[in-house]
């Protein structure tokens, strides 16, 4: 079983909030990601870091910024929420930097915004 | 750009019929094919990584299999158990270097 945890799990917070998800792994991988998906939509990148002091935006633009001051840890911040942030976001990380292992992923965190 | 394609989208089976998913893609340099099992409302669970042109593997009743231009995941006698979304991805060098590209997966239900 994978050990990476996101919190929280659900969350529903009004326009124009600061919010910060939370996403932690023990297994001391360097890559981490942070993907977006909608209901019955793919996984896209938004956000992936090589290891401590490096981030990258992914493929899909996105207003979020991350940050990797440590290891172990990869929050994703959204300074102002609208209703079109309204989405689940899966926090991965995978060995490999150089993407030849697999990738486990936490559990998601649903966020809505009203 | 790296593709990846799953087909079909939606598959219906009964308990016990045999069927499987195929997922095409287009990348410059492999690095490695990963196929995971997703449940409603929960973060994908990895099944299996390939890397090779005729490499296979096998893990109860599923069974992945790897050509140099698609991937096949078999599922042989599934249970109603086995209902959920399957996702293929990708990872390959060049500008894509380390990324992992996601097929828009493939809803399985299993009728008892």
């Amino acid at each position: 079983e994978a050990d990476i945890y996101q919190t929280p799990r659900y969350l529903v917070i009004g326009t124009g909030k600061k919010i910060t998800l939370e996403c932690s792994q023990t297994m001391g991988h360097d890559k981490m990601y942070w993907y977006q998906q909608d209901p019955g939509m793919e996984l896209h990148l938004i956000h992936y870091s090589y290891g401590v002091n490096s981030t990258e935006k992914g493929d899909l633009s996105s207003e979020s910024t991350v940050s990797r001051i440590r290891t172990e840890h990869f929050p994703l911040t959204l300074e102002s929420a609208r209703p079109s942030h309204t989405s689940q976001y899966l926090c991965a990380s995978s060995k490999s930097p150089d993407g030849g292992t697999e990738a486990f992923f936490g559990q998601g965190t649903r966020l809505t915004v009203v | 750009e790296d593709q990846v394609t799953q087909s079909p989208e939606a598959l219906r089976l009964q308990e016990g019929e045999s069927s499987s998913l195929n997922c095409s893609y287009t990348v410059s340099g492999l690095r490695g094919l990963f196929w995971y099992r997703q449940d409603p409302g929960k973060g994908p669970e990895f099944l299996f990584t390939l890397y090779s042109a005729g490499e296979e593997k096998e893990k109860e009743r599923l069974k992945a299999t790897l050509t140099k231009k698609e991937s096949f995941l078999h599922i042989t006698a599934p249970k109603p158990e086995d209902s959920a979304t399957y996702l293929c991805a990708v990872s390959a060098g060049g500008t894509s270097y380390g990324k992992l590209t996601f097929g828009q997966g493939t809803i399985l239900t299993v009728h008892p």
